[in-house]
């Protein structure tokens, strides 16, 4: 089972907005409602930004949203800031009750 | 509050086998599922299952499948993967992660992560 397909790297400038893709098919992103993405800093364990697909858990900022549209879910962040620099991978259920992560996207904040 | 916390790293040789424990607390550990995500260094995050903390059932990544097994010991609220024949390419970061049904499944507590390195 192959990785759900993410940008490598994007990048912006402070108080720009970026969003970040994550493709997958019809036997994950496309079948379900179960999309979530996480940050991850460097040495640090992930951390849950959004899941459902659109819903943010009530430890992070408004800045941080998401959405999905056919097999497509994406991941926006507005008014970018220094600290948002980092490592973020979208995941999804899949048939067979399994799980699928994305490739993972590196942000740069410039 | 929820915590995971891993058993400390491991240096193994190929062919032997690894036991990586993660130890939870602070939430009810029958009524959620404990996933298994690694990551090699400088690499992607890769899910390799799930135990069931109240039934115990897992479920497994089809790549893992013949070579990993879950476990947990109620009493102790801890989950454990065991995974053999460990070859150089299994060198990589374990992490244990809760899956929050009120969160749709997201992985909303996370283990601080262990380090197996496989080298002869």
């Amino acid at each position: 089972q192959s990785a759900l397909t993410q940008p490598a790297s994007v990048s912006g400038s402070p108080g720009q907005s970026i969003t970040i893709s994550c493709t997958g098919s019809s036997s994950d992103i496309g079948s379900f409602h179960v999309v979530s993405w996480y940050q991850q800093d460097p040495g640090k364990a992930p951390k849950l930004i959004i899941y459902e697909g659109t819903k943010r858990p009530s430890w992070v900022s408004s800045r941080f949203s998401g959405s999905k549209s056919g097999n497509t879910a994406s991941l926006t962040i507005s008014g970018l800031q220094a600290d948002d620099e980092s490592d973020y991978y979208c995941c999804s259920f899949a048939s067979s009750n399994t799980w699928i992560f994305g490739g993972g996207t590196k942000l740069t904040v410039l | 509050q929820v915590h995971l916390v891993q058993s400390g790293a491991e240096v193994k040789k190929p062919g032997a086998s690894v036991r990586v424990a993660c130890q939870t607390s602070g939430y009810s550990f029958s009524f959620y599922a404990l996933h298994w995500v690694r990551q090699a260094p400088g690499q992607r995050l890769e899910w390799m299952g799930f135990i069931n903390g109240g039934s115990g059932d897992p479920a497994y990544s089809q790549k893992f499948q013949d070579r990993v097994t879950f476990a947990r010991d109620t009493s102790a609220t801890t989950v454990f993967m065991d995974l053999s024949s460990l070859k150089p390419d299994d060198t990589a970061f374990y992490y244990c992660a809760r899956a929050n049904y009120e969160m749709a499944g997201g992985f909303d507590s996370w283990g601080q992560g262990t380090l197996v390195t496989v080298s002869s």
